[in-house]
């Protein structure tokens, strides 16, 4: 069964203290892995695709990585606006009855982020 | 245009009510997608739209109907909903159904069913 696991569930920071948020996936026949963005009552903001192993992307203080079994999101010296919760994603074949397009997406790491 | 937008913003029915929420995109994109959202849990798929026909439906029962009349435009009507039906309800599109993994979501409607 294609699975998408996140850690942790929460992250607090102080400002620019580093980290890394986590994102292993078990799935068959990967199709690209997507970070996401949702503040609070807001619709998800894209961030990043990634497609294969040792890609790497960059926005500003974020950095996205994928090996084979699991992607990370690494911030750098995280800002108060960073706060938020990170949603990662993986798309996978179409299944029987399923769409060509279908994202699995994990449960979220909710970033905070204090002055 | 980079923007999905969704109306109205909050909408408070009753379980008898009908009512019907509205996406528009003008990004040429040719999939769209409706989701909903609970607290703390991330978004449900409900519908994909492809080139203005439904491609999935995810089981959602039949009191959620959708209707895409172009290819800018999606609507969900809402008819007989129950108050576990209360959520975020996401739009969102893509430039296809296949690169579906790069959406753009609109900022939702904030359903109550009391």
């Amino acid at each position: 069964e294609d699975q998408v696991t996140q850690s942790p569930e929460a992250l607090r920071l102080q400002e620019g203290e580093s980290s890394s948020l986590n994102c292993s996936y078990t799935v068959s026949g990967l199709r690209g892995l997507f970070w996401y963005r949702q503040d609070p009552g807001k619709g998800p903001e894209f961030l990043f695709t990634l497609y294969s192993a040792g890609e790497e992307k960059e926005k500003e203080r974020l950095k996205a990585t994928l090996t084979k079994k699991e992607s990370f999101l690494h911030i750098t010296a995280p800002k108060p606006e960073d706060s938020a919760t990170y949603l990662c994603a993986v798309q996978v074949p179409r299944r029987q009855g399923g769409s060509q397009g279908n994202l699995i997406f994990g449960k979220g790491t909710k970033l905070s982020v204090k002055p | 245009d980079t923007e999905v937008t969704q109306t109205p913003k909050h909408l408070v029915m009753g379980m008898t009510n009908k009512k019907s929420l509205k996406c528009e995109q003008h990004m040429g994109h040719r999939a769209m997608y409706w989701y909903k959202q609970k607290a703390k849990k991330p978004p449900e798929l409900m519908f994909v739209y492809s080139y203005e026909k439904l491609s999935i439906n995810e089981s959602v029962p039949s009191r959620f109907s959708p209707e895409c009349p172009n290819s800018s435009l999606l609507n969900l009507h809402l008819h007989a909903l129950q108050p576990e039906d209360s959520a975020l309800y996401l739009c969102a599109s893509s430039l296809l159904e296949t690169s579906g993994g790069e959406q753009f979501f609109g900022p939702g409607t904030r359903l109550t069913v009391l």
